[in-house]
């Protein structure tokens, strides 16, 4: 199947500080790309869609301020946590979807954000 | 109604057997049923899809039976192995190239030797 990439998988940052998580779409082009969040044990919760060339669409609850998404090409998406504190400590998955493949999701490897 | 309703929230299979996971949904738009599987700190990995227009699909050991009128969809892991240790999670999707996946709330498969 097609390959969702996710960098870093792994970042251990101060509150206060902004992170920027990267997801790529390795063998195909994505024009839309989505942002999970999910707790330990607990499933998937959408974040955002985001869409190549213009502005992400938030799920009701999520800060658009605080979670910047940027979907500059059909194969990069990336995540800024801005002003990150502890309760922003999550792991965060991306997931594109490959229309002219089956029309099938992708998941990349996720991001494990910790905050001190 | 968005949601999608999956049971059991854990299950414990022995080797050999058939592990089997249901999801129930209510809108009648959807038309996109993926499973996917999750190891712990991975993300999640399609493993088979199906649409309403047939009822049942195989995969190898796994396969998802389909009841359209129900509005019900199961996955069956037939010889359940160590290595399906995971948790599976349904989801559903209705048609547009900008719809999104509402997912099940993951059954936790344990395949004891």
């Amino acid at each position: 199947g097609a390959v969702v990439s996710q960098h870093p998988s792994w970042v251990i940052c101060k509150s206060g500080t902004s992170v920027k998580i990267e997801c790529r779409s390795l063998d195909f082009q994505a024009t839309t790309m989505f942002w999970y969040r999910q707790f330990p044990k607990q499933s998937l919760m959408l974040m955002a869609t985001s869409n190549e060339g213009s502005k992400a669409t938030y799920e009701q609850g999520v800060e658009k301020d605080k979670f910047l998404i940027n979907h500059a090409s059909l194969t990069l998406s990336t995540l800024t946590v801005t002003s990150a504190h502890p309760e922003d400590s999550s792991f965060y998955i991306c997931s594109a979807r490959d229309l002219t493949g089956g029309d099938t999701q992708y998941f990349g490897p996720g991001t494990r954000l910790t905050v001190l | 109604q968005q949601q999608v309703k999956q049971s059991p929230q854990s299950l414990i299979v022995q080797k050999g057997g058939i592990s089997i996971i249901n999801c129930a949904y209510e809108n009648t738009a959807f038309d996109y049923f993926p499973w996917y599987q999750q190891f712990p700190g991975k993300g999640p990995a399609l493993l088979i899809a199906i649409r309403p227009d047939v009822s049942e699909k195989k995969e190898g050991r796994f396969t998802i039976s389909f009841n359209k009128s129900a509005k019900q969809f199961s996955l069956h892991i037939m010889d359940s192995q160590p290595g399906d240790s995971a948790t599976y999670f349904c989801a559903a999707r209705s048609a547009g190239t900008a719809s999104k996946l509402t997912f099940g709330t993951g059954t936790r498969l344990q395949v004891t030797l």
